[in-house]
């Protein structure tokens, strides 16, 4: 089984529009998770943390933890072309090591 | 600069050479990690490493792979007798302590294999 998953996408949304990314994950003891953007031959780049149950909000982006369903989330609202990336969720598993899901690729249309 | 520095960004090596791949963490970061990308895949964890030692190499090949953190200079990423398989992007990232996720990025190593 996978420690960190996502849909692989591509997800394509219109411009202004809520984009939805999901992660699930499988080590419990899992306590940190994060958002990273990677734009196509570059390298990631941290946008967004999490590390309690509930909301955490930042400008246009929000991540979502609910530890008892092992389910992160992150919304990005009024979507906007330059926001086209591949976005990788990641968790610090208990082994003090950050593992990466496969990303899922976003497309914002003009 | 003060950010993670790779070199070299491109580097050709054909069958059987060994590859060498370095990383020099953001100035008071003390840990790096290693990840593999394949072309349109995710980025793969191979080994999180502080100075001198080796935290976790759960996800490093068993054989040809090897990777270092010296008290003074860069991390190495070594790989002994390349294949074309192991063409690929290698990304260093540093955090400034156990536990601490892969804060900033290197802009990666890409290696082809001929």
């Amino acid at each position: 089984q996978k420690e960190v998953e996502q849909n692989s996408g591509p997800l394509s949304v219109p411009e202004g529009a809520i984009a939805s990314l999901n992660c699930t994950y499988s080590d419990r003891g899992s306590q940190s998770f994060f958002w990273y953007r990677q734009y196509s031959g570059k390298s990631p780049e941290l946008i967004m943390f999490i590390y309690s149950n509930g909301d955490k909000e930042d400008g246009r982006f929000t991540a979502q933890l609910n530890k008892a369903s092992q389910y992160v989330s992150l919304l990005i609202r009024d979507s906007q072309p330059s926001d086209s990336a591949t976005y990788r969720c990641a968790a610090t598993t208990g082994g003090f090591k950050t593992i990466f899901g496969a990303g899922t690729r976003l497309f914002v249309k003009a | 600069n003060a950010g993670v520095m790779q070199n070299p960004r491109h580097l050709v090596r054909r069958r059987g050479q060994e590859a060498r791949l370095r990383c020099s963490p953001m100035k008071g970061h003390s840990h790096v990690y290693w990840y593999r990308q394949l072309p349109e895949e995710g980025l793969k964890f191979m080994v999180y490493l502080q100075k001198e030692n080796i935290i976790d190499e759960s996800g490093m090949p068993k054989e040809r792979f090897s990777a270092e953190f010296p008290k003074e200079g860069p991390s190495i990423l070594r790989i002994q007798q390349v294949v074309r398989g192991d063409s690929a992007a290698y990304f260093c990232a540093s955090s400034p302590g156990q536990g601490q996720p892969p804060l900033h990025f290197g802009n990666g190593t890409r290696l082809t294999v001929t």
